[in-house]
């Protein structure tokens, strides 16, 4: 059973499209996160929320919109797609306490033509 | 905020080998978790192994080990008996806790090759 999920896994699009990239946990983690791996592969936290709840937003363009219609999904919107927002996304959970280890979706490459 | 460096941008080892990988992360909190990750071509994120700060004993998991040196503020992680399927990217990650807010940091990555 896939832990962490994440649709599509490769999306091809054009500047100025808007896209979304969807996730899912099946873990019954109260935290989700999206991360951003960019072509040096650096990791960067973008989001995190809580039951639902932002909590960490890290300085990322307001043409990003994260949305958690309930504890297992968050979706991420981008808006007026540019060049510089490709990269890989990853979605991760963690439950809260315990190891707090997080687990990562298989990501999903995003490619602006 | 706390920074997580790993001096080797790449490695690489012959098989059946061992080889260590550095780890330096700077904080100012006293206790906080630690951990490996591997990512493979396929680009799956996958836990190797995970330190609990306050733990002075160095975590093991079979052919995978850390030196974990709290005062030096340095996480080595150390591959024993490397096998082809070894090869990847090793994050190092520092798990931040602040102001209600969880996150990982992580350093920049190694990427490992292994040479049969």
């Amino acid at each position: 059973d896939t832990a962490v999920s994440q649709t599509p896994k490769y999306l091809v699009t054009q500047m100025g499209n808007d896209k979304s990239i969807k996730c899912e946990q099946n873990l019954g983690h109260d935290t989700m996160y999206w991360y951003k791996q960019d072509s040096k592969k650096f990791l960067k936290i973008m989001f995190s929320y809580n039951n639902k709840e932002l909590i960490i937003n890290e300085t990322v363009p307001n043409r990003f919109s994260p949305k958690s219609p309930d504890k297992a999904h968050l979706n991420l919107h981008i808006n007026s797609l540019e060049l510089g927002d490709s990269a890989v996304y990853f979605c991760a959970s963690s439950p809260r306490g315990g190891s707090y280890e997080q687990y990562f979706g298989p990501g999903t490459r995003l490619t602006v033509t | 905020a706390q920074t997580v460096t790993q001096s080797q941008p790449e490695m690489s080892v012959q098989e059946a080998e061992t080889v260590t990988l550095s780890c330096t992360y700077d904080t100012s909190e006293s206790d906080y978790y630690l951990f490996w990750y591997k990512q493979p071509p396929s680009r799956q994120m996958i836990l190797v192994i995970r330190q609990e700060a306050y733990k002075q004993q160095n975590a093991t998991e079979n052919r995978f080990s850390v030196n974990f040196q709290k005062a030096a503020k340095s996480f080595s992680l150390k591959i024993s008996d490397s096998q082809l399927g070894d090869a990847a990217m090793y994050f190092c990650a520092y798990r931040s806790w602040t102001g209600g807010s969880e996150k990982l940091v992580f350093g920049k990555g190694t990427k490992l090759t292994v040479n049969p």
